[in-house]
């Protein structure tokens, strides 16, 4: 069975400061992990995927197979990074579709 | 916003009364996906279809039906036994299949309350 953890639900910190979500999963194969995001208001968008190893308003996410993580990281926090965070997963095996974790709403204060 | 589209967004029901709820997409889809979305429960996986005219149930199907007789069109009806209703509703649709994965799109939402 495939399963995604995110283990704070809520994460305040200052703008400027850097930002660690953190998502750990369990699948017993080679996965495909996500981040979405949903900001206020606004409809759940995809923000990385770690195939893509790309850099996404200053976001970046490592795939570390061995701790089974997936951690979200930003060196300086914005405002308007406020949003809800989810991690997904998809395995070789569930085809297209996605296991999310429970989420983790980030609030950046000014 | 487009593409994908969900209707009504508010929606209220009297205890015991099933409910459709409308998903549409004009992307070309050929996924489509229902979700259901509680705080602190992340987003559960009710049903998809990955062609039309075939569904697979989901994580949490109990209570819930589909159907898919149109490519752009997947709805979801909350029937009288689905013992706890309440909730946001998700619809999304991504391109394809075939083991590979893609990005999923996702509508506005659905609230249900059920009263």
């Amino acid at each position: 069975a495939q399963r995604v953890t995110q283990p704070e639900k809520l994460l305040s910190v200052f703008k400027g400061a850097p930002v660690e979500l953190k998502c750990n999963y369990s699948y017993s194969g080679s996965p495909e992990l996500f981040w979405y995001v949903q900001y206020s208001r606004q409809r759940l968008q995809l923000l990385l995927r770690h195939i893509s190893r790309e850099s996404i308003k200053g976001f970046t996410a490592d795939l570390n197979k061995g701790e089974t993580s997936f951690h979200l990281k930003k060196p300086f926090a914005q405002e308007e990074d406020s949003a809800m965070y989810y991690c997904a997963l998809s395995g070789r095996t569930s085809g297209s579709r996605l296991t999310f974790g429970e989420g983790t709403q980030l609030t950046v204060n000014p | 916003d487009g593409g994908i589209t969900q209707s009504p967004k508010y929606l209220f029901r009297k205890e015991g009364q099933n409910v459709t709820l409308s998903c549409e997409q004009n992307l070309n889809h050929d996924a489509m996906y229902w979700y259901r979305q509680d705080p602190g429960q992340g987003l559960r996986l009710i049903y998809y279809s990955q062609i039309v005219n075939d569904f697979q149930k989901g994580d949490i199907a109990e209570g819930y039906s589909v159907s898919r007789e149109k490519k752009e069109s997947f709805p979801l009806t909350v029937t009288s036994a689905q013992k706890n209703p309440t909730a946001f509703y998700l619809c999304a649709s991504s391109i394809p299949a075939s083991g590979s994965y893609n990005e999923q799109f996702f509508g506005p939402g659905t609230r249900l309350t059920v009263l």
